[in-house]
């Protein structure tokens, strides 16, 4: 059974870092069939893909927030870390944690995220 | 790549057929996915690679496209359908998101 959960602070005041932590069971961040997004959700509003790491260390991330943002993993542990600097209040939304699936299909390599955490809200605010 | 989804929002009746469209900034051959979203939970995954049913959604969901114009159907709406429908591209980084379908009942 696959899960994912997100586990951080609530509320988080204005210039702070942030540091969310997603932990997974039932794969291993190991599997070369497999990565992990961090997505957030303002509150309304769309979602916005964040950061990506693959089961190699490969990272990528959003153009508007790479400066602030970097993921990380621990295989041992079953967790993805993504820590995001210079906290703002526009920065305050619901944080999704989701594994990306790479599965060959008939077109070649198709990618979905197919497992997401139940979401950590996160409020920034002095 | 940006992902421009219409209508933004739709009312429709129990039944109805419902499409949505995504339209990429450039190509993305086939690597678009659409997901629903109710409220105050996560996004659950109906259709990767433009057209493939993921495992236990309805068949009344499908999904049309290549390169830079998509299509997700409903072909015939029912209650738990009303919901938000994102499609996102997945052909390369950085991922990108529709603005979201917000689905409501007429």
């Amino acid at each position: 059974q696959v899960t994912l959960k997100e586990s951080g602070p609530v509320l988080v005041k204005p210039t702070e870092t942030l540091t969310l932590t997603c932990t997974v069971s039932g794969f291993s961040l190991s599997n070369p069939y497999m990565g992990v997004s961090w997505i957030r959700q303002p509150p309304g509003k769309a979602l916005e893909w964040l950061a990506h790491i693959s089961s190699t260390d490969e990272d990528s991330y959003s153009p508007s927030l790479k400066s602030r943002v970097t993921i990380s993993k621990d295989t041992s542990k079953s967790q993805v870390v993504l820590t995001m600097t210079n906290m703002d209040p526009v920065d305050t939304a619901t944080y999704f944690c989701a594994r990306m699936n790479l599965t060959k299909g008939r077109e070649g390599t198709a990618a979905f995220f197919d497992y997401w955490g139940q979401g950590s809200w996160v409020t920034v605010s002095s | 790549i940006q992902l421009t989804q219409s209508p933004s929002s739709l009312s429709a009746s129990v039944g109805d057929r419902v499409t949505i469209t995504c339209r990429a900034s450039q190509g993305i051959r086939n690597s678009l996915v659409w997901y629903q979203q109710k409220p105050g939970k996560a996004p659950k995954l109906l259709i990767f690679a433009a057209s493939t049913l993921q495992g236990g959604v309805p068949s009344r969901f499908s999904g049309s496209g290549s390169g830079t114009d998509f299509t997700l159907t409903i072909s015939s709406l029912q209650p738990e359908d009303f919901a938000t429908y994102y499609c996102q591209q997945l052909n390369s980084y950085p991922l990108t998101f529709g603005g979201g379908t917000k689905v409501e009942i007429k």
